[in-house]
């Protein structure tokens, strides 16, 4: 089944403690993005990738790193989390973004507390 | 950088009523692509409209693409339950790559 798989769903953790989370798309997509969504401001991209070793930032990239290392995964990690990443997280892939527009499929999301 | 505004944020229908979302931007679009997200879920693609005065339709949903590619619409004709959820329109983005979304409109359905 053609799928974008975050890991994990629900995340605690504490002020300043490194963590990642995961994503892997099996359509072998080229383009692959971060959203976070919160109430009343909607989903805003937090960094995106065109290919492999290719990312830059998107609107709200402050206090988060990405890398694609492999086309498939494009993990978001937060080196040091602050209670302002408390946040709905997703990622997003599609087929291509240099050769035109194409449908988003989301990852499941993940829900990330820090205290 | 590109916004794009959705309207209303919120909107309670009666099951069996209609239901239409707007969407506007300042700028031209190139496209415009339309999602679901049911409540705990997570954003759907429904569809994309790249021409100018576009209509496209899915069941009971109709979208449009204004002539001007500055605006679009989603109108769900006789809503039923499983419509419930809130329906983002996404443009292309203006300083960051990828699509930049609307905030949504929650719809809310009462039996």
């Amino acid at each position: 089944e053609a799928q974008v798989t975050q890991n994990p769903r629900y995340l605690i953790t504490v002020t300043g403690k490194k963590l990642t989370v995961t994503c892997s798309q099996n359509m072998n997509h080229e383009y692959m993005s971060w959203y976070r969504q919160d109430p009343g401001l909607g989903l805003r991209q937090i960094y995106y990738s065109m290919n492999v070793e290719v990312t830059d930032k998107g609107d709200v990239p402050e206090g988060y790193k990405v890398s694609r290392k492999e086309k498939r995964n494009f993990p978001l990690i937060l080196e040091s989390p602050s209670p302002n990443q408390t946040s709905l997280y997703f990622c997003a892939s599609s087929l291509s973004r240099a050769r035109g527009f194409y449908g988003y499929t989301f990852g499941s999301g993940t829900r990330l507390t820090v205290v | 950088g590109q916004q794009v505004m959705q309207i209303p944020q919120y909107q309670h229908v009666q099951e069996g009523e209609d239901f239409t979302t707007y969407c506007n931007s300042s700028t031209t679009l190139s496209n415009i692509q339309w999602y679901k997200q049911r409540p705990g879920g997570h954003p759907v693609f429904l569809i994309q409209l790249v021409k100018s005065g576009e209509v496209k339709k899915q069941k009971r949903l109709t979208f449009q693409f204004g002539e001007a590619k500055k605006n679009s619409s989603l109108h769900i004709t006789a809503t039923q339950t499983t419509d419930v959820g809130t329906y983002f329109c996404a443009g292309p983005g203006g300083g960051a790559d990828g699509l930049t979304f609307g905030k949504g409109t929650h719809l809310i359905i009462q039996p």
